[in-house]
Order: C-alpha cells, then structure tokens, then sequence
C-alpha cells in the first residue's frame, strides 16, 4: 500500500541555523500538507500546497519557513533560522483531492538546541 | 475561528466495552468531519469521514456520528479490544484546501 516517507526521522539543530525536512507524498496524489506537533499539544496545520504553489497558510507560517516541491516527487519544509520553540514533531500529509482523506507520514523529530 | 473540543483527556475502559469518544466545535458547521488515530511518537492515521449531510458511518467496530444541530461528533468503538489503546484525534476542514484543525485527542486506554 502506497505511503508518505518522510526524512529524516530525527533532526537535531542549533538554534539560528537552517534545516530542510523531507517528504515523498504519494505519487498520484495532488495535494499536499505539512503540520506540526509540540510535544504534548494538538496537531496543528503549517501549510498546504497544491498545483506548484501554496494555497494556503497559517499564522505559524511565518517567513522563516518555505516550502518546495523541487521535482515533482519530493515536498521539502525548510526553516531558515530556526529557533528554540521550532522544537516539534514535523507531519508530511497528501491527499488526492482537496477535503478528502489525508495520509499522513511518520513525522520527523526536530530538536533546536 | 473554528475551535474543537475533545470533552475527555484521558478515557480508561474495560476489553469488550463501547469506547465512546465525543467531539464538539464551536463555530460554522463543517462540511466534513474525520476522526484520525494517534500512537505515540506516530503520524496521525485515517479512520473515518463523515459529511455534513450523513448522520452516521460505520467502518467494521467503528461508528461515527454527526449532529449539525449540536454541533457535535460522536465516536464509537465496540468490542473495544487492548489494540485500540491510541489517542483519537477530531478534525475538521480549516479551508478551502482541505487543510485540517485538529482536536487535542482523547488517550483511549482499553485493560484486558
């Protein structure tokens, strides 16, 4: 059964510098997510992007954070300098249609020191 | 803005009980509701949609229900088993892009 990869599993960084996380959505899907999660919050939504360009954003979004689908299989969430509170579970998630079921990836774990 | 409320943190029952799981917003009815399964340090897993205009959906031992009036979504297990010890997570569209706002969860704990 097709599924969303996401890389790395584990990310640690020091505080101001760049990281890039990593997903492969599946492949006929259309749309595509990222969230994130603070330890012991709810899930919350970052971004989402559809047809080559973000569709829409959340406040969280602000302009440290860009995303990218550089070639068409892979969907890349960078945070240019990142800070303290950036320390978060980091969710890929696609769907083939817009409102309807979202697949989400295993996460990646990231740690600003 | 929509906010969600899962009413219970925490729900502990026995093996061969009904979990029953409750989801209320507070704002503009959605036109979709889904219900997602949450294991510890795991991305969230689909279970069940349900749209504004069906009242309820079954999937094998899960049923979800959804009350517009009360603005309000229902979620049941029966035969509840210790494999179904998870978080349960309510969501509901945030946008015309299918971007999802997330319930905090409810931690189902089912003991043999």
């Amino acid at each position: 059964e097709p599924e969303v990869t996401q890389t790395p599993s584990h990310q640690v960084t020091q505080m101001g510098q760049e990281v890039i996380l990593r997903c492969v959505p599946i492949s006929n899907h259309l749309y595509f997510y990222w969230y994130r999660q603070i330890l012991g919050q709810k899930v919350e939504f970052l971004v989402s992007f559809y047809n080559n360009e973000i569709s829409e954003k959340s406040e969280i979004f602000d302009d440290q954070f860009s995303v990218e689908r550089p070639d068409g299989s892979n969907f890349t969430l960078k945070i240019r300098s990142t800070k303290l509170e950036d320390s978060a579970m980091y969710f890929c998630a696609s769907s083939s249609q817009g409102g309807e079921t979202q697949y989400f990836g295993p996460g990646t774990r990231l740690l600003v020191l | 803005s929509q906010k969600i409320e899962q009413n219970s943190e925490a729900l502990n029952i026995q093996e061969g009980k009904t979990a029953t799981l409750t989801c209320n917003y507070t704002n503009y009815s959605p036109a979709y509701l889904q219900w997602y399964r949450q294991d510890p340090g795991r991305g969230p897993v689909f279970l069940l949609l349900i749209r504004e205009n069906e009242k309820e959906k079954r999937k094998e031992r899960l049923k979800v229900t959804f009350d517009t009036t009360l603005k309000q979504s229902l979620f049941h297990i029966t035969a509840s088993q210790p494999a179904d010890s998870a978080t349960y997570l309510c969501a509901l569209e945030g946008g015309s892009q299918g971007n999802l706002i997330f319930g905090k969860g409810t931690k189902l704990s089912v003991k043999p």
